[in-house]
């Protein structure tokens, strides 16, 4: 099946920080999601990107299907900004339907 | 706005009890689906279904049944529930093959516990 790897598991910022979370995938995908699960475990839908780049506020998200990666940068870090987030690919097939493989997230925090 | 909602968010149950998890859509979606989430394992694919009294097993189905009699119903059963089933369940749901419309939103989760 299709291998996800997010890069890095673990990242710890100061407020107002910039970063740039990573999603590497194993092949040909439909599409990709971002999410960012809250405190209580709720996944948030933050871009569904299957090429290109789209912006939301502070937080953007570049795909590069070809290349089989997909880049999330959140800009001026905020301690709201703080839990896990997760990068799924989509694929589906004519009776399967859409499935996602996710990858194993990366945790942030981010520190006052 | 997408709405997934999910019948309780927090559950205990005790082994060997026949536990159902109700995941309700409201925005028309074909495909429905439930995950579960634990510390280390990530988010599996339990089930799916894509259309209503469809399903299809996903990567951990066993131990789980599921139920579609409606469209914007999907349900998850635990025949007998066991403590190594104790973890979070989120239920998604999907348009199932529109251009550019295959995002899956997700419910707010329901923490189960078997004691």
């Amino acid at each position: 099946g299709i291998q996800v790897e997010q890069s890095p598991p673990d990242l710890i910022l100061q407020e107002g920080a910039n970063s740039t979370l990573r999603c590497n995938f194993s092949d040909s995908v439909n599409n990709l999601q971002w999410f960012h699960q809250n405190p209580w475990g709720q996944l948030i839908n933050l871009f569904y990107i299957p090429s290109g780049t789209k912006q939301n506020g502070r937080l953007s998200a570049t795909t590069v299907a070809t290349e089989r990666y997909s880049l999330l940068y959140i800009s001026s870090s905020q301690t709201t900004d703080s839990g896990v987030y997760f990068c799924a690919v989509l694929y589906w097939g004519e009776t399967s339907g859409s499935r996602l493989t996710f990858g194993e997230g990366t945790q942030l925090t981010v520190n006052p | 706005d997408v709405k997934v909602t999910q019948s309780s968010r927090y559950l205990v149950k005790r082994t060997g009890e026949k536990v159902f998890l109700e995941c309700v859509q409201d925005m028309d979606h074909e495909n429905m689906f439930w995950y579960r989430q634990d510390p280390g394992l990530g988010l599996r694919l339990i089930y799916f279904s894509y259309d209503v009294k469809m399903k299809e097993k996903g990567d951990i189905p066993e131990g789980y049944s599921v139920s579609r009699e409606k469209k914007e119903r999907f349900s998850l059963i635990l025949e007998s529930a066991s403590t190594n089933q104790t973890s979070m369940y989120l239920c998604a749901s999907s348009f199932r093959v529109r251009t550019g419309g295959n995002e899956q939103y997700f419910g707010p989760g329901t923490r189960l516990t078997v004691t």
